[in-house]
């Protein structure tokens, strides 16, 4: 099984400001087959990113992508008040499928 | 509009057992493969078993392996997961999720609200 490591656990920022989101997996993700989520409270999760790179439907370009093999990289480049949520990567590349165990982003 | 309603939880004893369905509604149901993720209030995602378009392959995670069984019925646009011999451990809000895909296991694009399992004595 994949173990994904997300770091920070919490992550304070304010509005406007960049967030740089971490994802490292116990063992290389095949294919890049690396997903993020955003998670509000009280939501369920929504697809943010698939393919380590690619957004979702209807997902602004101030999220992207990025990384390989072990380790990917979430950045929202200008924080909305929408986006102060839990993020979690999520590995499709081998079964069982895995989540990380998420990142907070709270206002500051 | 696309749609997936969970229904089926409530309270349980610990070795009972409970079935969950979820009814899929706005898009074409069999082109799909579906999965059940589970959430513990306040902690983080964990999946817990997918089904392909046709059934044609099933996952389980190690947790439920032996205990729960997915199933699909195309016809009623509906998923179901039968938890058998069900544990404290298994206390969560279950989602019912579609994958991008119906072919292989992929990622999550559409997520019912859940529906909360408690198991308790």
């Amino acid at each position: 099984e994949i173990v994904l490591t997300q770091s920070p656990g919490t992550l304070s920022l304010s509005p406007g400001e960049r967030a740089t989101l971490s994802c490292r997996a116990s063992q290389s993700v095949s294919s890049s087959y690396l997903a993020w989520y955003r998670q509000k409270p009280g939501q369920a999760p929504r697809l943010l990113i698939y393919g380590a790179s690619s957004r979702a439907t209807g997902i602004p370009d101030r999220f992207s992508g990025s990384g390989s093999g072990t380790d990917f990289t979430l950045i929202i480049s200008r924080l909305e008040p929408e986006d102060f949520a839990v993020y979690y990567c999520q590995q499709y590349g081998s079964s069982p499928l895995t989540f990380g165990g998420g990142t907070k982003v709270e206002i500051k | 509009e696309v749609q997936l309603v969970e229904s089926g939880g409530g309270l349980v004893q610990p070795g009972r057992s409970l079935r969950l369905s979820c009814a899929a509604s706005g898009f074409t149901f069999d082109d799909y493969a579906m999965h059940w993720v589970r959430q513990v209030p306040g902690k983080g995602l964990e999946w817990v078993s997918g089904i392909t378009w046709n059934s044609g392959s099933v996952g389980y995670a190690d947790s439920v392996k032996g205990r729960f069984t997915i199933s699909r019925d195309n016809a009623k646009k509906s998923l179901y997961l039968q938890m058998n011999s069900l544990r404290v451990e298994d206390t969560a809000l279950y989602y019912c999720a579609r994958d991008r895909r119906f072919t292989a296991f992929d990622v999550f694009d559409i997520w019912g609200q859940g529906t909360m399992v408690t198991v308790s004595s």
